[in-house]
Formats: C-alpha cells, structure tokens, sequence
C-alpha cells in the first residue's frame, strides 16, 4: 500500500517570498509523482509530474519540485510567489493500476 | 473541446433520497475515475473505470454504485443519501500511459 503525507496544512507567505510544501510518500515499488492545485470552487490541475529521469521537475507558474528516493519525499518550491498562487495544493503518488493517492492538501495563502 | 464535464454543480438530497452525478469527458480518455474530497482528507478514490465496460471499486466504495455508459460517460449514483456522503465529487479521465488525470469542476453535495 501507498500512502501521502503533506507535512503543513496551511502555510502563510508575503507577495515576493520563496516557498516551499513538503510532502513524503511511502511505496514499496516505484512510483509517479504529483502536484495539483486547487484554486477555490475549482477542481484539480496538474502543476507537474514526476515519471522518471531527471529529478528535477519544472512545472507551470514558476513551480518545481525535487524527487528525493532515499529520503522519500518530493517537496514542491518557488523562488516568488505571487497573490494569485493563494489555493490548495496537493501532492499524489500514481500505483502500478494509474489509481491516485492524495495528501490531505497545504492551503498556501499569499499575502501583500 | 470542454474536457471533463459533471452535472449538477451543486445538489441537496434528504437522507435516503436517491440521486446519480453525471460525468462526461471530449477527450477520447479510455479510463474514468470518481473521487469524494473531505476536509483535511484529500481527495479519495469511490469507483474508477480502466475502460469500456469495466469498473472497479476503490478506496471507499460503500453507499455508491457506478455506470461506465459508453467510453465518454460515467455516472455515480447514490440509492439511498447518508449525511456522511456530504462532500464534493470529483470526476477524471486519464488517456491511456499518459499518467496523468484530467479533473471536472466538481459536484457540492449536501445529504441534510
């Protein structure tokens, strides 16, 4: 069985400072990665994903995330972030049958 | 080209009322998913369906059905409501080895 767990729930930033949402994963095999966005009364969009290769993953709006298999986590970071990075973030480990399973989510919240 | 569609976006049942969310996806996906998503729980995974006429239980199936209508079309329904089915209702279709889920906008649901 594979599990997710996101590390902060809620996470206050200022306009203009880097951030970083952790998240770890446990899975006996080897796994594909995610981090969604959830903006209020929306649903999901993907931010980026982790297959294979370089452990680096660049997504979209200034996002990135690093795969760490020996410490078993994939922390999503930004150099700046801006007010309309304000939603909920969510982390997902993908199963050998493309089933996901999700953190419980960290509301960022940018503030001026 | 309208990705994933669900309908209604919001509905309030009485307990043991019936009801069935309706999803649809433009994309030519073959497999199909619904999710329920809880406060501080993520989202977690009710049916999904790989393809065609196939479904499969997932993490919290009980109280829920499913119909894979056609490869476009796959509906959720409740017989008979519980307050403890309150949440939002999420559907996703993924194309076949892209590894990645496409979300629709999501269904409120209110069992009073």
């Amino acid at each position: 069985a594979q599990s997710v767990t996101q590390l902060d729930s809620q996470v206050p930033v200022f306009e203009e400072a880097p951030v970083e949402l952790r998240c770890n994963y446990s899975s006996s095999v080897s796994v594909y990665l995610f981090w969604y966005v959830q903006y209020p009364n929306q649903g999901l969009q993907l931010l980026l994903k982790y297959l294979s290769g370089s452990t680096l993953v660049k997504g979209i709006n200034g996002f990135e995330a690093e795969f760490n298999k020996s410490q078993t986590s994939f922390h999503l970071r930004k150099p700046s972030v801006h007010i309309s990075d304000t939603a909920e973030y969510f982390c997902a480990v993908m199963d050998s049958g493309s089933r996901l399973t999700f953190g419980e989510g960290t509301q960022l919240t940018v503030n001026p | 080209n309208a990705g994933v569609t669900q309908t209604p976006k919001f509905q309030v049942l009485k307990t043991g009322q019936s009801m069935t969310l309706q999803c649809a996806q433009d994309m030519n996906h073959n497999s199909m998913y619904w999710y329920r998503q809880d406060p501080g729980m993520g989202l977690r995974l009710i049916y999904y369906s790989a393809s065609e006429g196939t479904t499969d239980k997932g993490e919290v199936p009980n109280g829920y059905n499913v119909s894979r209508l056609n490869k476009r079309e796959f509906s959720l329904r409740l017989e008979s409501a519980a307050p403890s089915q309150t949440s939002v209702y999420f559907c996703a279709s993924e194309r076949l080895a892209w590894n990645e889920q496409f979300f629709g906008p999501g269904t409120r649901l209110t069992v009073l």
